[in-house]
């Protein structure tokens, strides 16, 4: 069974300041790795890693894939107030669907 | 290009009855991914629609059920709901090989 595990449950920080958030998992053929933001609302698609993808950067956010070590971290920079939303992490595999862990929530302080 | 769009938004039914949520994807996309919500146990996986065929099921029971037309729109039905069914009930749609899913705004679904 496939499995996700995030960390750190939830963050404070003030704006400003740079946060790491953590991916673990395991996987049967891994396919890919995906992070996603959510508000009140639905998840947004932020990015995509896969074997041939492993780096990935957006403005102030980036995101690597150790394949080896069976990890992803998400990085925000300059965090704004903006920010502050849960984060999902999910990984897809040979069955062809997203198992998602529970979700980093991060809250950025004015 | 529009995005994925979920119907209805908003749902109070009680419990026994049955519900049916629909969702159309993003054009071109032919894989309807469905997903179960609550503050408790995160976002779980029901059933995934290629082509108008289940290809993916998750550990729900059998009053969980879905669909998907020729046009890729999808449904789900929950029937006998139960207070526990009260949920975010999302779909997301999905072309890739490497299932890049884009999610739809959900549906919330109260059973009173």
């Amino acid at each position: 069974e496939d499995k996700v595990v995030q960390s750190p449950l939830s963050l404070v920080v003030h704006e400003g300041d740079t946060v790491t958030l953590n991916c673990s998992y395991e996987v049967t053929n891994f396919r890919s790795l995906l992070w996603y933001k959510q508000e009140k609302k639905a998840p947004t698609f932020l990015f995509m890693l896969t074997s041939s993808g492993i780096e990935k950067k957006s403005g102030r956010l980036s995101s690597i894939l150790d394949k080896k070590e069976l990890f992803s971290i998400l990085n925000i920079t300059a965090t704004q107030t903006g920010d502050s939303a849960v984060y999902l992490c999910a990984v897809c595999g040979s069955a062809r669907q997203l198992t998602f862990g529970s979700g980093t929530q991060l809250t950025v302080l004015p | 290009k529009a995005g994925v769009t979920q119907t209805p938004r908003y749902l109070i039914k009680t419990r026994g009855q049955q519900v049916t949520l629909s969702c159309s994807p993003i054009s071109g996309h032919r894989s309807v991914s469905w997903y179960q919500q609550t503050p408790g146990q995160g976002l779980q996986f029901l059933f995934e629609y290629f082509s108008e065929t289940q290809r993916n099921k998750g550990n729900f029971p059998g009053r969980f059920s879905g669909r998907q037309f020729s046009n890729s729109r999808s449904e789900m039905n929950v029937s006998t709901l139960e207070l526990g069914d009260s949920a975010l009930y999302l779909c997301a749609s999905s072309t890739g090989q490497y299932n890049e899913q884009f999610f739809g705004p959900g549906t919330r679904l109260t059973v009173l």
